[in-house]
């Protein structure tokens, strides 16, 4: 059975700190690995990374892939208030997406 | 900016009375997926959609679940009877890409479900 684990699974920070989230994962017929941002409505897509040693980055996100060591991290700098949400992370097969239990982020002013 | 269509946004019922809910995925994707996802939990594949056919309905419990997508637009997923254990937030998304689920999916804003 395909399995996503996220860690840590809550985080408290002060504005301007920056987190590391990780994820590692065992999916049979790996393809992807996806970020998702989940405030009190839809998942937003973050980022989707398919192949090893290679970041990504949008602003102050940035994640990375170890294939090898089938983790991903995903970062944030600078942190905001408006960066505080559940950050889920999901292994993707051909057949279908396995998401974490997300690791709920909270920024402090 | 198309996004994911979903109704009710919430929904109280009792335990034993029939519940549905309805996803309008974005206009040309043929790819359709309902999720169920539990407080604390991550969203959890109900039934994948191809158009009008299911692709994957593993984790669907049928003894009470129904999913259908007539025409291979828009679909209704729906509960009878519901249990307090259904209580959660049921998502819908979609995809233009088929049989690449690995891809980005589009997210509709869910349904939260209470039953008491």
């Amino acid at each position: 059975e395909d399995k996503v684990v996220q860690s840590p699974l809550s985080l408290v920070v002060h504005e301007g700190d920056t987190v590391t989230l990780n994820c590692s994962y065992e999916v049979t017929n790996f393809r992807s690995l996806l970020w998702y941002k989940q405030e009190k409505k839809a998942p937003t897509f973050l980022f989707m990374l398919t192949s090893s040693g290679i970041e990504k980055k949008s602003g102050r996100l940035s994640s990375i892939l170890d294939k090898k060591e089938l983790f991903s991290i995903l970062n944030i700098t600078a942190t905001q208030t408006g960066d505080s949400a559940i950050y889920l992370c999901a292994g993707g097969s051909n057949y279908k997406l396995t998401f974490g239990k997300g690791t709920l982020l909270t920024v402090n002013p | 900016e198309a996004e994911v269509a979903q109704s009710p946004r919430y929904k109280i019922t009792e335990k034993s009375q029939a519940v549905a809910f309805w996803c309008d995925p974005i206009s040309g994707h043929a790819t359709l997926y309902w999720y169920r996802q539990i407080l604390g939990q991550g969203p959890e594949l109900l039934v994948q959609f191809q158009d009008e056919s299911v692709v994957d309905d593993s984790q669907l419990p049928k003894d009470r679940f129904s999913a259908e997508r007539l025409k291979g637009v828009d679909s209704t997923l729906k509960i009878q009877p519901a249990e307090l254990g259904d209580s959660a937030m049921y998502l819908c998304a979609s995809s233009s890409i088929a049989g690449a689920a690995y891809n980005e999916q589009f997210f509709g804003p869910g349904t939260r479900l209470t039953v008491l």
